[in-house]
């Protein structure tokens, strides 16, 4: 079936370092779109990036992806975190006109001063 | 304005008892869905819908009923609340396409006695 693992279940950074959260998934349909969510806390999960171009860099806020079919990889990277980045974040897909998103178990974001 | 809205936000509920939880959502989505939070298993799927009566099983459905009236209302139902029903339920409401993200209300905090 259809997978998103996130391997990470607490990533911890010091303010200003860079930060990667990794993502990777299996998946059967030949289309797909895969999405990053941010919870902060006491909040609602909500998109932050989203994608479904094979080797595009995508970007928002700071955040960048690329999505890499050859690995079935859809990392999270930020080259200088911040104390407000710290969250829950998703990774998540979507296939061609499926109803569900598949979601992984997710990643807290612990950012340090 | 919230485009998806749930009530209520917290509830307290004895085992046995009878709980609903309601979700309206104002974006005009064809589908919409019922989550449930927990921390170490991230967002997991109890039922969804894609219209108007129309309500299907999602990954965790036993011990859930859900009931879709309206395009705008999407209710969850639990019977006979247990203790492990315990968690954050967060209602989401999305369209097809997969590029489509979904949207979030803002959580249910249920604690079963």
């Amino acid at each position: 079936g259809d997978s998103v693992t996130q391997t990470e279940g607490l990533v911890t950074v010091t303010e200003g370092l860079p930060v990667k959260l990794n993502c990777t998934y299996q998946t059967t349909y030949l289309t797909i779109a895969f999405f990053w969510y941010v919870q902060y806390l006491n909040e609602a999960p909500q998109v932050l990036l989203k994608s479904s171009t094979d080797n595009k860099r995508t970007e928002h806020q700071g955040f960048h992806a690329t999505l890499h079919k050859s690995s079935s990889s859809f990392h999270l990277q930020k080259s200088s975190a911040q104390l407000s980045d710290s969250a829950l974040y998703y990774c998540a897909l979507k296939g061609t006109n499926a109803y569900k998103v598949i979601f992984g178990k997710g990643t807290h974001l612990h950012v340090l001063p | 304005e919230a485009a998806v809205t749930q009530s209520p936000r917290n509830k307290v509920a004895v085992t046995g008892g009878k709980v609903t939880l309601s979700c309206n959502q104002t974006n005009n989505h064809n589908n919409m869905y019922w989550y449930r939070q927990d921390t170490g298993h991230g967002l997991r799927l109890i039922h969804y819908s894609y219209g108007a009566g129309s309500t299907e099983k999602g990954d965790i459905p036993d011990g859930y009923k859900a009931s879709r009236p309206s395009q705008e209302n999407f209710s969850l139902i639990l019977e006979l609340a247990t203790p492990s029903q315990t968690s954050v339920y967060f209602c989401a409401s999305g369209v097809q396409g997969n590029y489509a993200e979904q949207f979030f209300g803002p959580g249910t905090r249920l604690t079963v006695l």
